[in-house]
């Protein structure tokens, strides 16, 4: 099993629809959690990060977060051709004996417009 | 502020020879990381520096991967005896400390390639 799991995609929405991207991961003690957003040929930017269950949002991105299921998501309302990228779970392993982040291979969003 | 800057932006090298790619993180953060990322792949951790030491270097593949980092702030990623299975993107990130909530900012990359 891997130790953090995502969809690859392609997921493809219609332009204003609602992008739902989800990921799981193996380890219970994980504690912090992040979402990046990465554009083809360019680096990992980061948009969203979450540490307590619950839902967290900011602008038209809300992460939530489950612990007890092990499953964090992203949801990003009202889509935009823009937002087409690849999103990336990365999560903090080890219950936070070391800082390294592992990532999922990422999810391929593609918005239509 | 400027952000994570990694020189050289791209390396082509034969097998065999040996690279350095630099690092410059926030101004500020004291911790560094490197990843690699191969096609198609996410990051792939290979060393966390908490100021000048390497706090932990479980993610470097083999001894021919060695990083450093003397004064605290900018950091060199060493490969000896390259190999082909080294062409990756290499991605330096830096955060404000190393707590473990701390976020990651990544620099641009350097894509290494070698023939």
């Amino acid at each position: 099993q891997k130790e953090v799991e995502q969809n690859s995609g392609p997921l493809s929405v219609p332009e204003g629809a609602i992008a739902s991207l989800n990921c799981t991961y193996s380890d219970r003690g994980s504690q912090s959690f992040f979402w990046y957003r990465q554009y083809s040929g360019k680096s990992p930017e980061l948009i969203m990060s979450i540490y307590s269950n619950g839902d967290k949002e900011d602008g038209r991105f809300t992460a939530q977060l489950n612990k007890a299921s092990q499953y964090v998501s992203l949801l990003i309302r009202d889509s935009q051709p823009s937002d087409s990228a690849t999103y990336l779970c990365a999560v903090n392993i080890d219950g936070g004996a070391t800082n390294k982040l592992i990532f999922g291979t990422g999810t391929l969003l593609a918005v239509q417009p | 502020g400027a952000g994570v800057s990694q020189t050289p932006s791209n390396k082509v090298t034969e097998k065999g020879k040996y690279v350095e790619l630099r690092c410059d993180p926030i101004s500020g953060h004291t911790a560094l990381y490197w990843y690699r990322q191969s096609l198609g792949q996410g990051p792939e951790f290979l060393i966390y520096f908490q100021g000048t030491g390497a706090a932990d270097d479980s993610g470097l593949p083999n001894d021919r991967f060695f990083a450093v980092r003397p004064e605290g702030s900018v950091s060199t990623l060493k490969i000896q005896r390259t190999e082909r299975g080294d062409s990756a993107v290499y991605l330096c990130a830096s955060s404000l400390t190393g707590v473990l909530w701390n976020e990651q900012f990544f620099g641009p990359g350097t894509r290494l390639t070698v023939l």
